[in-house]
């Protein structure tokens, strides 16, 4: 199978900060990521789509400027949380494929506290 | 515009019986699905997936099965683990999405021994 990490698992941060969140495949080289995002009890709601080399795609309600995201290389993508503010706490998670038609694997997650 | 719906958000099973879990699209555009199992704090993990162009895929105690007529598709697992408690998740891909899922809502499966 394929390997997606995540970095950190948790982190809990003060409202105001900017969180980074890193996403690498490990065993395979990924030109497309996926971020999601889920709150309790609810399902994966995409966020954007990371693309090697060019801009993230988001989808209609996330903010570009508040959720930066940037796939610096084929193994790469990180999701920076700017300003974050309680509302933002959440579980975000990434997903890769080796292509855009590919089965996606996810990484474990990254649960974010937002004092 | 909910595209992918599992209307069931529980389900009980006895360990060694069949469980069956249902997933309902609404876009005619889906041409892939797959089922996914995720532990609460974790990241979901692929079980098994179907192109729109079978009605069956199988794969050792898992086989998914897809009624594109009635936009249907639905897991079973045979026999049922307690180790296959979790929360079970279908997603659909297709059209122009690149690889985008739209994922239900999610089934809690809860096999007692």
């Amino acid at each position: 199978g394929a390997v997606v990490s995540q970095h950190p698992s948790w982190v809990i941060c003060k409202s105001g900060t900017s969180v980074k969140i890193e996403c690498r495949s490990l065993d395979f080289q990924a030109t497309t990521m996926f971020w999601y995002r889920q709150f309790p009890k609810q399902s994966l709601m995409l966020m954007a789509t990371s693309n090697e080399g060019s801009k993230a795609t988001y989808e209609q309600g996330v903010e570009k400027d508040k959720f930066l995201i940037n796939h610096a290389s084929l193994t790469l993508s990180t999701l920076t949380v700017t300003s974050a503010h309680p509302e933002d706490s959440s579980f975000y998670i990434c997903s890769a494929g080796r292509g855009s038609t590919d089965t996606q694997y996810f990484g474990p997650g990254t649960r974010l506290t937002v004092l | 515009d909910q595209q992918v719906k599992q209307n069931s958000p529980s389900l009980s099973v006895q360990e060694g019986r069949i469980s069956i879990l249902n997933c309902d699209y609404t876009n005619s555009m889906f041409d892939y699905f797959l089922w996914y199992k995720k532990y609460p704090a974790e990241g979901p993990t692929f079980l098994i997936s179907i192109s729109s162009i079978k009605d069956k895929n199988e794969d050792g105690r898992f086989t998914v099965f897809l009624n594109k007529s009635a936009k249907h598709l639905s897991l079973h697992i045979v026999p049922s683990q307690p180790g296959d408690s979790a929360v079970y998740f279908c997603a659909a891909r297709g059209g122009t999405s690149y690889g985008k899922l739209t994922f239900g809502q999610g089934t809690i499966l809860t096999v007692h021994p």
